[in-house]
């Protein structure tokens, strides 16, 4: 277990909604990022947080955006959900130092309807 | 831009075997390689990370190696099981735009068969 938890598990939203997801970083991490996997594709980047600020951005539009709190925890919020926004939403921490290795945590899966 | 591709999609083997999953991967410039194992609508959970100044790693019947100069990874599992069904999925670590950035290889199903 890496410690990094993700809140809800589960969630279900009709199209043009908006959603927030939730993540806790594991103790001492003060980075953290967040990707999108669709079914049978690998995680794909949607941005990272380092200090509270935005330090990289992935091929996502703006309705993705986040926030990361001074404990170090995370949201992603999603704006005008679309059908293909269906996906398993995965959140990570890390320390930046060298290698920078990730710790996973277990996901939201997120059916859009 | 990174890509990373990993062949076979889909693997099915019969118990005890020993077998082998690729990974390359464009750009060799990178920091860090890490492979993942993954349960159907589970996270990820990490297998085995590889420094760049690395070639290998090892943990139990899992082997790791890299060769940055030809773009390639490959994961040894010896002996398999039934319980290493999973998606295994490698992870390229390389610089973008001053910070890390990880792309991931679309995965590589795999199915041991008792």
């Amino acid at each position: 277990e890496t410690g990094v938890t993700q809140s809800p598990t589960h969630l279900i939203k009709t199209r043009g909604q908006q959603v927030t997801l939730r993540c806790s970083s594991q103790s001492g991490h003060n980075t953290v990022s967040w990707y999108q996997q669709a079914l049978g594709q690998g995680p794909q980047f949607i941005f990272q947080y380092y200090r509270e600020e935005e330090n990289g951005r992935g091929n996502f539009p703006p309705r993705f955006s986040g926030l990361q709190f001074p404990n170090y925890s995370s949201e992603l919020n999603v704006n005008a959900l679309e059908l293909d926004d269906s996906a398993l939403y995965l959140c990570a921490s890390s320390w930046r130092t060298e290698p920078e290795k990730l710790f996973f945590g277990s996901g939201t899966q997120l059916s859009v309807l | 831009k990174q890509e990373v591709t990993q062949i076979p999609a889909a693997l099915s083997v019969p118990e005890g075997e020993n077998l082998v999953l690729n990974c390359s991967f464009t750009d060799s410039a990178i920091y860090n390689l890490q492979w993942f194992r993954q349960d159907p609508g589970k996270g990820l959970t990490s297998l085995l990370l590889i420094q760049s100044s690395q070639r290998e790693q090892t943990s139990g019947r899992l082997n790791a190696s890299l060769d940055k100069s030809s773009g390639r990874s490959t994961l040894y599992i010896a002996a398999s099981q039934p319980g290493d069904s999973a998606t295994y999925l490698c992870a390229v670590y390389y610089p973008s735009g001053g910070y890390q950035k990880v792309t991931f290889g679309t995965g590589t199903k795999l199915q041991v068969i008792p």
